[in-house]
């Protein structure tokens, strides 16, 4: 079973149109909650770190939010230079320091 | 600020073949990270160095293998290639090897084999 587990596998929007990705996890003892986003043949980019329930961090279009079971990053107004593929990972006390990923929500934002 | 490089950006094997891929880590990090990405996937984790020892290791056989060096770059070394270990390869760096410090990452090396 998926530790970490992200929706919508892809996710294609017109410019201006908001919503959210999901990324779920099934760890217990989570010591943080990581988003990246990573560009084709790129490696990720860092963009929050999320450590506890109700947190939220907020970077120009981008704002990440935390509960107990689930992180959201909403995504307003959209450009079309935001597309990219967009990971999250999480760190717990079975990880010790490394992460674990999901695979990824690939996003297109069309002019 | 130099960020986390990583050394060749593409390489071609053949299987059997042993490779060395290198990293240095962002300036101030001690803590090296590496990760394999297949096509599609989230980067793995197959080991993590910290004052020049492997500190944890993920599901990943002897063939892999690494080394961190005194002022912190690192080496991944992959023996007997395989056509299954063609990914990208990410080293990510970080301040301490603890749960809550964070990974930045560099832009990988593509490693094909065939």
């Amino acid at each position: 079973e998926d530790q970490v587990t992200q929706s919508p596998e892809a996710l294609r929007l017109q410019e201006g149109e908001s919503s959210s990705l999901n990324c779920s996890y099934t760890v217990s003892g989570l010591r943080g909650l990581f988003w990246y986003r990573q560009d084709p043949g790129k490696g990720p980019e860092f963009l929050f770190t999320l450590y506890s329930a109700g947190e939220e961090k907020e970077k120009e279009r981008l704002k990440a939010t935390l509960t107990k079971k689930e992180s959201f990053l909403h995504i307003t107004a959209p450009k079309p230079e935001d597309s990219a593929t967009y990971l999250c990972a999480v760190n717990y006390g079975g990880s010790q320091g490394n992460l674990i990923f999901g695979k990824g929500t690939k996003l297109s934002v069309k002019p | 600020d130099a960020g986390v490089t990583q050394s060749p950006t593409h390489l071609i094997k053949t299987r059997g073949q042993q490779v060395t891929l290198r990293c240095s880590p962002k300036s101030g990090h001690d803590t090296v990270s590496w990760y394999q990405q297949a096509l599609g996937q989230g980067p793995q984790f197959i080991f993590q160095y910290y004052e020049e020892e492997e500190r944890q290791r993920g599901n990943f056989p002897d063939r892999f293998s690494g080394h961190q060096f005194p002022n912190y770059s690192s080496e991944l070394n992959v023996n007997a290639l395989l056509l299954g270990d063609s990914a990208l390869y990410l080293c990510a760096s970080s301040l301490g090897q603890g749960p809550y410090n964070e990974q930045f990452f560099g832009p990988g090396t593509r490693l094909t084999v065939l």
